[in-house]
Formats: C-alpha cells, sequence, structure tokens
C-alpha cells in the first residue's frame, strides 16, 4: 500500500537556518505530492503541492520538488522564521487508491525556530 | 468562503456513551473526508463521501461508527459505545472533484476528542 516516511523530528534551528526535511514515499501509481503544515492550536493548512515528476511546488518561501527517481520530496527553505514553527506533513495522493483520492500522510516533524 | 468548520471543537465524554461530530465543508465542494490523527500521528482517513453517497470506508472504520451526508452538505460522524482508544482528534476535509486542482483538501480545525 502506499506510505510516506518522513524525517524524524523534532528539529530546532536558529532563526535565517537553512531548512530541509525530508520526505520518500511508496505509492502503487502516479501519485500527486503535499506539504500541509500545523501551526499550535490551528488546523492543517496546505503549503504546497507537485502533481508530477519534476514539478516543483513552492509557497511562503518554501520549496520542494517532486522526485520520481528517488521518490523523493523534500522541503527546503533557505531562511527561516520564528513564525515558521510548526509541525509540517508531507502527504500523498494516489490515483491508485480509486476515486477518494484520500491523503496518505507521514508522521509529521516538528520544526522549531529560536530567534 | 468561510472554509471548513467543525463542531464541537472539543468532547470530553465517559466510556460507553455515544457521541456526534459534525462537519460543514466549504460551500461548493462535493467530495467530503473523515481521518483522526493521534499524537504525534500524521492524520489516517476514516472515510469519504462524494455529495451524500458515501463511497469508502477505511478498515479503521469499525462498525461502531458511522457517518451520513444527507443532503451532499454537511456531515456527521457518530461513535457509539465509545472506547479509551477513541481518543483523538478528529479531522474533516472537503475538496472539488476537478483532477486539474489535484483533488486538493481543505481541513477544519478538527474535534479533540477524550473518553475518560
Amino acid at each position: 500500500g502506499d506510505s510516506v516516511t518522513q524525517m524524524e523530528g523534532p528539529v530546532t534551528l536558529s532563526e535565517e537556518a537553512f531548512l530541509t526535511i525530508n520526505c520518500t514515499y511508496t505509492a502503487t501509481g502516479y501519485p500527486s505530492l503535499f506539504w500541509y503544515v500545523q501551526y499550535p492550536g490551528e488546523g492543517l493548512q496546505l503549503l504546497l503541492k507537485a502533481t508530477k515528476a519534476d514539478d516543483k511546488g513552492s509557497n511562503k518561501g518554501f520549496e520542494a520538488t517532486y522526485r520520481k527517481e528517488t521518490t523523493s520530496f523534500h522541503l527546503e527553505k533557505g531562511s527561516v522564521q520564528v513564525s515558521d514553527s510548526a509541525v509540517y506533513f508531507c502527504a500523498l495522493s494516489d490515483q491508485g487508491s480509486g476515486s477518494a483520492r484520500q491523503l496518505t500522510f507521514g508522521s509529521g516533524t516538528q520544526l522549531t525556530v529560536l530567534p | 468562503d468561510t472554509g471548513v468548520s467543525q463542531n464541537p471543537r472539543h468532547k470530553i465524554t465517559k466510556r460507553g456513551q455515544n457521541v456526534t461530530f459534525r462537519c460543514d465543508p466549504i460551500s461548493e465542494h462535493n467530495r467530503l473526508y473523515w481521518y483522526r490523527q493521534t499524537l504525534g500521528q500524521g492524520p489516517e482517513f476514516l472515510t469519504y463521501f462524494q455529495n451524500e453517497a458515501q463511497l469508502e470506508k477505511s478498515r479503521l472504520l469499525s462498525d461502531r461508527f458511522s457517518a451520513e451526508r444527507p443532503k451532499g452538505s454537511f456531515s456527521t460522524l457518530e461513535i457509539q459505545r465509545t472506547e479509551q482508544g477513541d481518543s483523538a482528534m478528529y479531522l474533516c476535509a472537503s475538496s472539488l472533484a476537478r483532477p486539474v486542482l489535484s483533488y486538493e483538501q481543505y481541513f477544519g480545525p478538527g474535534t479533540r476528542l477524550t473518553v475518560t
């Protein structure tokens, strides 16, 4: 079945540091890939997405590139801010899962950015 | 567009009681999903509706769980005879059935259930 493996946290960085959160996946079809973010006390928000190989998703300074050859979708940001502190979830939606296209999530990575 | 809303936000119940949660999706969205999230884990799929039809259920959805979406708008998730293992955050999400939008799902704030 489909699965997503994320880099284990927690991750603690100083402000303006470079961020990478690793994500790899297993899927039976040709999935769409997503990063969701959950700020403290809030619901999941879609951060960025990519729908096919070599697509790059980007938003709010975050980027991730869909790498089919390595089945990866690593999240990066060049300079993190304190306000980026949150839990980040990698997820996929696979057409092989049938009409539902439900999301399969990784376990999440807690990011704390210190001033 | 007011986003996905869920009520209540928190529910504390005693083991053996029944509970019901409500989800109001984004108004034009025809697809609605329920997920469950336990502490330190990502959300896990429970069930999915397209309009009023429940088209898929996860093996996680035991027969104590039932979900409805009677008019293709809001949905309810009921848990009968709650157990302590049911304690979790229950998330609702909605989307449009448009491949060009990659079936993007938009999540509500969740209902946190605590079974004592």
